[in-house]
């Protein structure tokens, strides 16, 4: 089975543009989630997706958002980018939400000038 | 206050040494404590630890789980340069939260 899938690998945006990330889950697995890693902070959870409704979400503001497609595919919107936004981030699916052991894509570095 | 509290933070060892990395974690609903090894970019699966099922083992490596002491420890023998990562533990609760990590422990491996 091929892993968990994200485009792009690098991203280099300014201040105030906005950014799309995409991620295809390994096949047959429904289940989402999205992380921010920075140094700092480590793995920061954003949201969760299930059969296309978001479960849950962390704490972060409004500009980041997220969708899941009927195809189990989701993407993440991060729009009017600041500094701080640049990190490393990764996707992860499990097959359902209730099984926690989750498979992790290569991320999406993103850094913002 | 972090949850999932990982030590140390750092450790620098050389090769033929066994390591122990701690992680605690809290009790409320907990479910699950995962293991994760990051080299580059993704972090990939380690273990799986609960109630049911509190010790692992695979090759060099081992974990188990104190469901009393609320703690888990990922034990490596006669460590190699390609155990240099960072190895991340997380939490899983039940009542629809998502998994909760550690901030890891960044471990090198010297020659």
């Amino acid at each position: 089975k091929a892993g968990v899938t994200q485009t792009p690998r690098y991203l280099i945006k300014t201040r105030g543009q906005q950014v799309t990330l995409s991620c295809s889950p390994i096949s047959g697995h429904r289940s989402v989630s999205w992380y921010q890693q920075t140094p700092g902070q480590g793995l920061q959870f954003l949201f969760e997706y299930f059969s296309e409704t978001q479960r849950n979400k962390g704490n972060f503001p409004g500009r980041f958002s997220g969708r899941q497609f009927s195809n189990s595919r989701s993407e993440m919107n991060v729009s009017t980018l600041e500094l701080g936004d640049s990190a490393l981030y990764l996707c992860a699916s499990s097959s359902i939400p209730e099984l926690d052991t989750q498979y992790f894509g290569p991320g999406t570095r993103l850094t913002v000038l | 206050e972090d949850k999932v509290v990982q030590s140390p933070l750092s450790l620098v060892v050389h090769e033929g040494d066994t390591v122990t990395l701690n992680c605690s974690y809290e009790v409320t609903n907990f479910r699950s404590l995962l293991w994760y090894k990051q080299e580059k970019k993704a972090p990939t699966f380690l273990f799986m630890l609960t109630s049911s099922g509190i010790e692992k083992k695979s090759g060099r490596l081992s974990s188990i789980l104190d469901k009393k002491e609320l703690f888990s420890i990922l034990n490596i023998t006669a460590t190699q340069t390609g155990d240099s990562a960072v190895y991340l533990c997380a939490e899983g609760n039940s009542g629809n939260t998502p998994l909760v990590f550690g901030k890891g422990t960044r471990l090198s491996v010297i020659a």
